[in-house]
């Protein structure tokens, strides 16, 4: 199973670009990248997923180099709302992945006004 | 559409008591994972039930024990208890296809005194 390296905690301000960068140094062929959010007290909520290059939704986006060995999840124009710690998982899409999904520490992001 | 409930949403239990937590999935969702988050860690996989089926599990002991109904609701009981099963409990459901996206539910904050 690919371990996943992020930073324990991050700082930002209102309004600014916050990027969450993640190593995953032996991700497997079929695992895709996947990040989740979590507010204190409530379950984690899938945020994006990605298996190469750029992926971008409502909430944010997903950039992984051509060697998948790192991800990283931008979130632009942060607000106080988006303080939370994120995960960031490498999932085998499939049949039977839950077993395989290994949330680490995660980073808690703090949004200052 | 009502997402992934759990009850209770808090219990306190006493040492070598037993715990019964309940979860009913997100409306058209068939597989439910059971996860044990530690204050300031991430969720810890318990195991997955899949048509009334432990489909698979993690790393915990057999004091752990699950079911599910028919209807695809699942229980996760708790034998034995230790102060170290003190934790939020989480219960996730996803869709037929194990596809990548997991539901959870907000949890039940269980206090072993």
């Amino acid at each position: 199973l690919a371990k996943t390296t992020q930073p324990i905690s991050m700082d930002s301000y209102e309004g600014q670009e916050v990027n969450i960068t993640c190593s995953h140094n032996n991700i497997a062929t079929n695992d895709y990248i996947t990040w989740y959010q979590q507010f204190p007290s409530q379950g984690p909520r899938f945020i994006i997923q990605g298996y190469k290059t750029k992926v971008t939704n409502e909430v944010a986006s997903l950039f992984i180099p051509a060697d998948r060995k790192s991800s990283t999840l931008s979130l632009p124009r942060v607000s106080l709302s988006d303080t939370a710690v994120y995960y960031c998982l490498p999932r085998e899409v499939g049949y039977s992945s839950a077993s395989k999904i290994i949330f680490g520490s995660g980073t808690r992001l703090s949004i200052r006004p | 559409d009502a997402g992934v409930t759990q009850s209770p949403t808090h219990l306190i239990k006493t040492r070598g008591q037993q715990v019964t937590l309940r979860c009913s999935p997100k409306s058209g969702h068939d597989t439910v994972s059971w996860y044990q988050q530690a204050l300031g860690q991430g969720p810890q996989f318990i195991f997955q039930y899949y048509e009334e089926e432990e489909r698979q599990r993690g790393n915990f002991p057999d004091r752990f024990s699950g079911h599910q109904y028919p209807n695809y609701s699942s229980e996760l009981n708790v034998n034995a208890l230790l102060l170290g099963d003190s934790a939020l409990y989480l219960c996730a459901s996803s869709g037929r296809d194990g596809g990548y996206e997991q539901y959870f539910g907000p949890g039940t904050r269980l206090t072993v005194t």
